[in-house]
């Protein structure tokens, strides 16, 4: 079955960078886009990030654009995001999730989403 | 400001219909047919009940329908039961350079 695990969350320092991995399993990493969804404490869902199923387009949000990358290692099974110049409004759970239709964009479509992880950015 | 708006709250018997309204613009809602809604229960991730307006994933139950008119896309849960308590978020596919957004989310109380 479908399995997305996220790791490297924690707390860190305004300015300070992390990297995120979401590890797949269940299904052929290398076929589909994924995203990044974060959610603040509290808060609704907002959406990060995408990359296109062989890497080649990438998109962000306009608030973590320049500061946060996408990306991916299909021979590794493993999405990551990382994160630089982190600030307090970065503080939220990160979701992977993986788009749902095979070769082209899902842009708003995902159907299976790991548990999260928490990122704190605080001093 | 979430691009997207929904009401922050609905609620109803169990038994009866509620409907959660989505409401977005040229660029998104009302220009494609990429939209979807997610359940989401307090400290669990998001799951997809509804994608491209109106199509139910397998395994969802057909008490969910969604539709769409003009830039408004609405959510439909009928039979209302106690499981169905949850925070329901809308997404669309948006032609702008951040191409996906997010309704703020509506809680349902199921009284």
């Amino acid at each position: 079955q479908v399995q997305l695990v996220e790791s490297g969350g924690g707390v860190v320092q305004p300015g300070g960078s992390l990297r995120l991995s979401c590890a797949a399993s269940g299904f052929t990493l290398g076929r589909y886009g994924m995203h990044w969804v974060r959610q603040a404490p509290g808060k609704g869902l907002e959406w990060v990030a995408t990359i296109t199923y062989d890497g080649s387009n990438k998109y962000y949000a306009d608030s973590v654009r320049g500061r946060l990358t996408i990306s991916r290692d299909n021979s590794k099974n493993t999405l990551y995001l990382q994160m630089n110049s982190l600030r307090a409004e970065d503080t939220a759970m990160y979701y992977c999730a993986k788009g749902k239709w095979e070769l082209i964009p899902s842009f708003a479509v995902s159907d299976y989403w790991g548990q999260g992880t928490l990122v704190t950015v605080s001093s | 400001q979430s691009a997207l708006t929904q009401p922050a709250s609905v609620s109803g018997s169990p038994g009866q219909s509620i409907t959660i309204s989505c409401t977005g613009t040229s660029s998104d809602v009302g220009a494609y047919n990429y939209v979807s809604w997610y359940q989401q229960h307090p400290g669990k991730a998001p799951k997809l009940i509804i994608y491209d307006v109106s199509d139910r994933p397998s395994g969802v139950s057909s008490r969910f329908s969604g539709s769409k008119s003009g830039s408004t896309a609405s959510l439909t849960i009928s039979g209302l039961q106690a499981e169905d308590e949850a925070d329901y978020y809308c997404s669309s596919f948006t032609s702008s350079t951040t191409v996906a957004v997010f309704g703020g989310g509506t809680k349902l109380t199921v009284l």
